[in-house]
């Protein structure tokens, strides 16, 4: 049973902020909420990680409410590169569990 | 840094035969590493969890016979098809953990195995 949830699916144009939340219910105390970015064929590879509250780097923000039950991965100004699957993964936990939920799979459209 | 490679990223071979996908981390001594199977559309499906030097655990529903996990050191895991046939053809993924953030996976560049 996949821990996380999100959008199936979203679309965007580019330049627009593009918002994509995760729903993790059961998330542990001694989890971390992760993204990671996926292109057709390849690895997934890091994007960005947070605990709690907002973290910022180069190419994104994570917002963590202060429940840690959800979490909202914003990509600022998306351009058609950024067509990709989405993952949030809540780990490692007690057990090492890294399973992914389903992604969220975007379109960006010119 | 960080870097997990695999090898071959491709792979045909014919049915029956067995296949054999390395995964090494380049630059750090990964102490979990994960093998993952995805099908087209669908997302990273975990298969196996692996820590060096002991025996990997299965998720439920993949034959450990099918799918021989070695991770004889720190830095290679290698996942065998044996007997592969056609619906084996996926792509495979590994990741690995052991260094960076707490629970940040490393990936491998996947490889795509095709079953005749």
């Amino acid at each position: 049973l996949a821990k996380t949830t999100q959008p199936i699916s979203m679309d965007s144009y580019e330049g627009q902020e593009v918002n994509i939340t995760c729903s993790h219910n059961n998330i542990a105390t001694n989890d971390y909420i992760t993204w990671y970015q996926q292109f057709p064929s390849q690895g997934p590879r890091f994007i960005i990680q947070g605990y709690k509250t907002k973290v910022t780097n180069e190419v994104a923000s994570l917002f963590i409410p202060a429940d840690r039950k959800s979490s909202t991965l914003s990509l600022p100004r998306v351009s058609l590169s950024d067509t990709a699957v989405y993952y949030c993964l809540v780990g490692p936990n007690n057990n090492n569990d890294m399973r992914f939920g389903a992604g969220t799979r975007l379109t960006v459209k010119p | 840094g960080a870097v997990v490679s695999q090898h071959p990223s491709w792979v045909i071979c014919k049915s029956g035969t067995s296949v054999k996908i390395e995964c090494r981390s380049l630059d750090f001594q990964a102490t979990t590493m994960f093998w993952y199977r995805q099908f087209p559309k669908q997302s990273l499906m975990l298969m196996a969890t692996s820590n060096e030097g002991s025996k990997a655990t299965y998720e439920q529903g993949v034959e450990k016979d099918k799918f021989l996990i070695n991770h004889a050191s720190l830095t290679l895991s290698t996942l065998t098809v044996t007997s592969a046939h056609p619906e084996d053809s996926s792509f495979y993924i590994c990741s690995a953990t052991g260094t960076g953030r707490i629970g940040e996976l490393f990936f491998g560049e996947g490889s795509r195995l095709t079953v005749l």
